[in-house]
C-alpha cells in the first residue's frame, strides 16, 4: 500500500524556520517526482515545490522563492522541506504529494493526511 | 504565471443531477489539467488527469474534457458521497490550482 506520511509541523515565530519531512512507503520512492502543497485555514490549495525522481529539476513557487528549500534522500525514501524566514501568510496545512511518474509534470495521486505549520508570535 | 479561473465557486444540485464545472486558463495549456476532489478535513484525491484521463479506481460517472484554455469537468449522475470540493490544476508551467467549486446536496 502506497503511503506517504509527513511530520514537522508546529508553532514557530515570525522569522523563524521549520523543516517538514515526508516518509514514503508502498513504492519506489526514486522513480517519482514528489511535491509539496499547502492549503491556509479555509482556503483553497496552493502548490509550493517540486522535486524531480533524481532531483534533476526543482521548482517553487514564487511566494516561497528563496526561504523555502525542497529535497529528497532516496535512500532513506524521504521527502523534506526546509522553511527560513516564515512569515505569518505561511500557516497552513502542508501536504505532502506523489507525482504521478518521474517528471514535475504530472498530477498527484497519493497525497499524505497533511502537517499543520502555525506561525505566530 | 498562469491563472486558472474555476466557475462556479458554489454548486447546489439534487442527487441524480448531472453537475457541470468549468475551469478556464489564462494561457494555451494543451491538455496539461488535473482535476481533484476534496472531502472536508481530508487531503485531496486525484480524479482526472491530462485533462480527461479517469485516474485508477475513480467511479466512471466523472469525467473531464477539453485542451488550450478551456475545459470542463462532468459528474453524470450525482451521489450524495460526491459532496465536496473541486479543483482544477494546470502543469503545463509551475503548477497553479483553480481557487475550487464547493458542492453540496439541494
Amino acid at each position: 500500500e502506497v503511503q506517504v506520511v509527513e511530520s514537522g509541523g508546529g508553532l514557530v515565530n515570525p522569522g523563524g524556520s521549520l523543516r517538514l519531512s515526508c516518509a514514503a512507503s508502498g513504492f519506489t520512492f526514486s522513480s517519482y517526482s514528489m511535491n509539496w502543497v499547502r492549503q491556509a485555514p479555509g482556503k483553497g490549495l496552493e502548490w509550493v515545490s517540486s522535486i524531480s525522481s533524481s532531483s534533476t529539476y526543482i521548482n517553487y513557487a514564487d511566494s516561497v522563492k528563496g526561504r523555502f528549500t525542497i529535497s529528497r534522500d532516496n535512500a532513506k525514501n524521504s521527502l523534506y522541506l526546509q522553511m527560513n524566514s516564515l512569515r505569518a501568510e505561511d500557516t497552513a496545512v502542508y501536504y505532502c504529494a506523489r507525482g504521478r511518474d518521474y517528471s514535475t509534470s504530472s498530477g498527484y495521486n497519493y497525497w499524505g493526511q497533511g502537517t499543520l505549520v502555525t506561525v505566530s508570535s | 504565471d498562469i491563472q486558472m479561473t474555476q466557475s462556479p465557486s458554489s454548486l447546489s444540485a439534487s442527487v441524480g443531477d448531472r453537475v457541470t464545472i468549468t475551469c478556464q486558463a489564462s494561457q494555451d495549456i494543451s491538455n496539461y489539467l488535473n482535476w481533484y476532489q476534496q472531502k472536508p478535513g481530508k487531503a485531496p484525491n486525484l480524479l482526472i488527469y491530462d485533462a480527461s484521463n479517469l485516474e485508477t479506481g475513480v467511479p466512471s460517472r466523472f469525467s473531464g474534457s477539453g485542451s488550450g484554455t478551456d475545459f470542463t469537468f462532468t459528474i453524470s449522475s450525482l451521489q450524495p458521497e460526491d459532496i465536496a470540493t473541486y479543483y482544477c490544476q494546470q502543469y503545463d508551467n509551475l503548477p497553479t490550482f483553480g481557487q475550487g467549486t464547493k458542492l453540496e446536496i439541494k
